[in-house]
């Protein structure tokens, strides 16, 4: 079936606009992962959804990053007053409720000017 | 804080020989633990995992271990294949937090 997918596969904005980053995740995943890969790192984590609600949005670096998932399904990464330090790959992962394994998106390029 | 540390950052093999990559963790509630391979501009792919029920996991060429005392766990790829070499991501988790800490990869390259 279809995997978990990310929309734009690349993103440039300039230095204080406002982004947005979409996931489908696979069919029938409760659960959702956003997480934030900068060039030779690993993932670092962003905010967990189980359904509709941020179970963790512990990794949230500041209040310019925001995330929605409205139905349980698609969510959407938003970033305000975008900076040069927000550019890297954003990854989305899902899973099923209460399951350890995450099945990752191509992920979203993010170039801030 | 959580912190899963990962080494060597590269690794070169020649083809046909083993590799060896090492993690350790901090936060002793982790009891998953997965290995994702990922190649170059494409999603991180698991290859394996290992719960912490259990000492070690083996699937065709790929073999995990793991050592909660020592909160070390170790992925091992034998008879390495060109179609290897990619960035390897171990990471930790706990039941309840769900949340993934990676380590900060490892690039392996097999020379043919």
């Amino acid at each position: 079936g279809a995997g978990v997918s990310q929309t734009p596969s690349n993103k440039v904005t300039e230095k204080g606009k406002y982004v947005e980053l979409r996931c489908d995740p696979i069919s029938g995943h409760t659960a959702l992962y956003w997480y934030r890969q900068s060039l030779g790192q690993g993932p670092e984590f962003l905010i967990y959804f189980q359904g509709t609600g941020a179970a963790d949005d512990s990794g949230l670096p500041n209040d310019r990053f925001f995330a929605v998932r409205p139905e349980g399904s698609v969510s959407t990464l938003k970033i305000q007053r975008t900076e040069r330090g927000d550019s890297a790959v954003y990854l989305c992962a899902s899973g099923l409720a209460g399951g350890d394994t995450q099945y990752f998106g191509p992920g979203t390029r993010l170039t801030v000017l | 804080g959580e912190n899963v540390e990962q080494h060597p950052s590269t690794l070169s093999v020649q083809e046909g020989d083993s590799a060896v990559i090492k993690c350790t963790y901090s936060d002793s509630a982790s009891n998953y633990f997965p290995w994702y391979k990922q190649e170059l501009g494409k999603r991180p792919q698991l290859i394996i995992d290992i719960r912490s029920n259990v000492g070690e996991k083996k699937d065709q060429r790929i073999a995990v271990t793991l050592n909660k005392t020592a909160k070390h766990f170790s992925l091992h790829i034998t008879e390495t294949q060109p179609e290897d070499s990619a960035v390897y991501f171990c990471a930790a988790s706990s039941s309840g937090t769900y949340k993934y800490i990676f380590g900060t990869g490892t690039r392996l390259k097999v020379l043919a």
